[in-house]
């Protein structure tokens, strides 16, 4: 059974840059058939999609977030991770890692991790 | 402001059926398959339909999804208290780039 989890720190500074890891187990990060992404949701609201990235590196960003956001991919120790540059306090949330599959579809989800932009 | 437009809320008695839309667009519903997930308070979204009106193994056959256009809908039927929840619907959008796209949610309330 495949399962994804996230780690890093709770409790990120104004400014700084927030940094995830989701360690994937139970399967190859290795997929043709599948990406791996991040999605985030505040607290109290909806659900918003962060990026995808597929084994060989190619990246989609949410446009909102384009020129704050880079997701990697190290096959090596099945993860992938996320950075956020300059948080605010409006990226506050918790983030999941997921696995989208190429037709609509996200099949597997991590449990999630709050983190939280404060000083 | 979601790309995909879901009621807010919807509720019905325990027994009852429901059924929660999601409107979009040619560039992601008219165009995409369509998923829906269920959020229980605290917990991680669930994939409940894939592809517009497939269930994943152990998904109750009460659960149902379908496509019309640039529509999708879930239909829940024989409701029990354990259904509330959060929904979502979700896909691909590719108006701008490649992007994924969800509804705004829907809380659904067993009375």
């Amino acid at each position: 059974q495949l399962q994804l989890q996230e780690s890093g720190p709770g409790l990120v500074k104004p400014s700084e840059t927030l940094s995830l890891t989701c360690t994937v187990s139970g399967g190859s990060i290795s997929s043709n058939d599948h990406y791996w992404g991040w999605i985030r949701q505040p607290p109290g609201k909806g659900l918003e999609w962060i990026g995808n990235i597929y084994y060989t590196g190619t990246t989609y960003y949410n446009p909102s977030l384009q020129s704050r956001v880079t997701i990697s991919v190290d096959t090596s120790k099945n993860q992938f991770s996320l950075k956020l540059s300059s948080a605010t306090a409006a990226d506050t949330a918790v983030y999941y890692c997921a696995r989208p599959d190429l037709y609509s579809t996200i099949d597997y989800w991590g449990q999630g991790t709050l983190v939280t932009v404060s000083s | 402001q979601s790309v995909l437009t879901q009621p807010p809320s919807v509720s019905a008695a325990p027994g009852q059926k429901v059924t929660i839309s999601c409107s979009g667009s040619s560039s992601n519903i008219g165009n995409n398959y369509v998923s829906w997930y269920q959020q229980l308070p605290g917990t991680a979204p669930k994939l409940l339909i894939y592809e517009n009106n497939k269930r994943p193994s152990g998904i109750a056959d009460r659960f149902s999804g379908s496509k019309s256009g640039t529509s999708a809908t879930l239909g829940i039927t024989g409701l029990q208290t354990g259904d509330e929840a959060d929904y979502y619907c979700g896909t691909w959008d590719s108006s701008l780039s490649v992007n994924w796209v969800f509804g705004g949610g829907t809380k659904l309330t067993v009375l």
